[in-house]
C-alpha cells in the first residue's frame, strides 16, 4: 500500500537558518503530494502541493519539488522564522482520488 | 478558498457521557467527509469515511458503535463519541471533499474526558 516516510524530529534551528525536511513515499501510479502545517492547538493547513512529476509547489517561502525518480518531496525554506515553529506533515493522495496517507510529522522549533 | 468548520473547538466531559462534534463545509457541498483522530505528537489516523445519506465506512479497529457518524446533508457530518472514557481523549479532525475531488481539513476539536 501507499506510505509516507519523513525525517524524524524534532528539528531545532536558529532564526534565518536553512530548512530541509525530507519526505519519501511509496505509491503505485502517480500520486499527488502535499505538505501540511499544524500550529500548536490547531488543525491542518495546506502549505503546498504538487500533482505531477517535476512540479514545484511553493508558498510563504517554502518549496518542494516532486521527484519521481527518487520518490521524494523534500520541504525547503531558505530562511526560517520563529513563526514557522510547527509540525509539518508530508502526505500523498493516490491518483484515483484515494484517501490521504500522512507521514508521522516533523516538529520544527525555530529559536530567536 | 473552501472552508471547513468544526464545533466545538474544545470540549471537556465526564466519563460515561456522550459528546457530539459537528463538521460543516461552509461554502461547498461535500460529497464525502472524513474523520481523523490524532493523539499527542502523532500523525492523523483515518477513523471513518462517510458519504451523504449512507452509512459510514469505518477503518479497521475503529468501533462503529462507539463512534457514531451521521452525514445527514451535503454540508454537515457529525461524530458522536458515546460513553466516552479518558482513553478517548484526543484531537478529532474532520475533512470534506468537494465535487471536483479537492479535500479540505477542519480546524479540529480537542476532546478531554475526565
Amino acid at each position: 500500500g501507499n506510505s509516507v516516510t519523513q525525517m524524524e524530529g524534532p528539528v531545532t534551528l536558529s532564526e534565518e537558518a536553512f530548512l530541509t525536511i525530507n519526505c519519501t513515499y511509496t505509491a503505485t501510479g502517480y500520486p499527488s503530494l502535499f505538505w501540511y502545517v499544524q500550529y500548536p492547538g490547531e488543525g491542518l493547513q495546506l502549505l503546498l502541493k504538487a500533482t505531477k512529476a517535476d512540479d514545484k509547489g511553493s508558498n510563504k517561502g517554502f518549496e518542494a519539488t516532486y521527484r519521481k525518480e527518487t520518490t521524494s518531496f523534500h520541504l525547503e525554506k531558505g530562511s526560517v522564522q520563529v513563526s514557522d515553529s510547527a509540525v509539518y506533515f508530508c502526505a500523498l493522495r493516490g491518483n484515483y482520488g484515494q484517501n490521504f496517507v500522512f507521514g508521522p510529522g516533523t516538529r520544527l522549533s525555530v529559536l530567536p | 478558498g473552501a472552508v471547513v468548520s468544526q464545533h466545538p473547538s474544545r470540549v471537556i466531559c465526564k466519563s460515561g457521557t456522550s459528546v457530539k462534534i459537528e463538521c460543516r463545509s461552509l461554502d461547498f457541498q461535500a460529497t464525502t467527509m472524513f474523520w481523523y483522530r490524532q493523539f499527542p505528537k502523532q500523525s492523523l489516523m483515518l477513523m471513518a469515511t462517510s458519504n451523504e445519506g449512507s452509512k459510514a465506512t469505518y477503518e479497521q479497529g475503529v468501533e462503529k458503535d462507539k463512534f457514531l457518524i451521521n452525514h445527514a446533508s451535503l454540508t454537515l457530518s457529525t461524530l458522536t463519541v458515546t460513553s466516552a472514557h479518558p482513553e478517548d481523549s484526543s484531537f478529532y479532525i474532520c475533512s470534506a471533499r468537494d465535487r471536483v475531488n479537492e479535500q479540505f481539513f477542519g480546524p479540529g476539536t480537542r476532546l478531554t474526558v475526565l
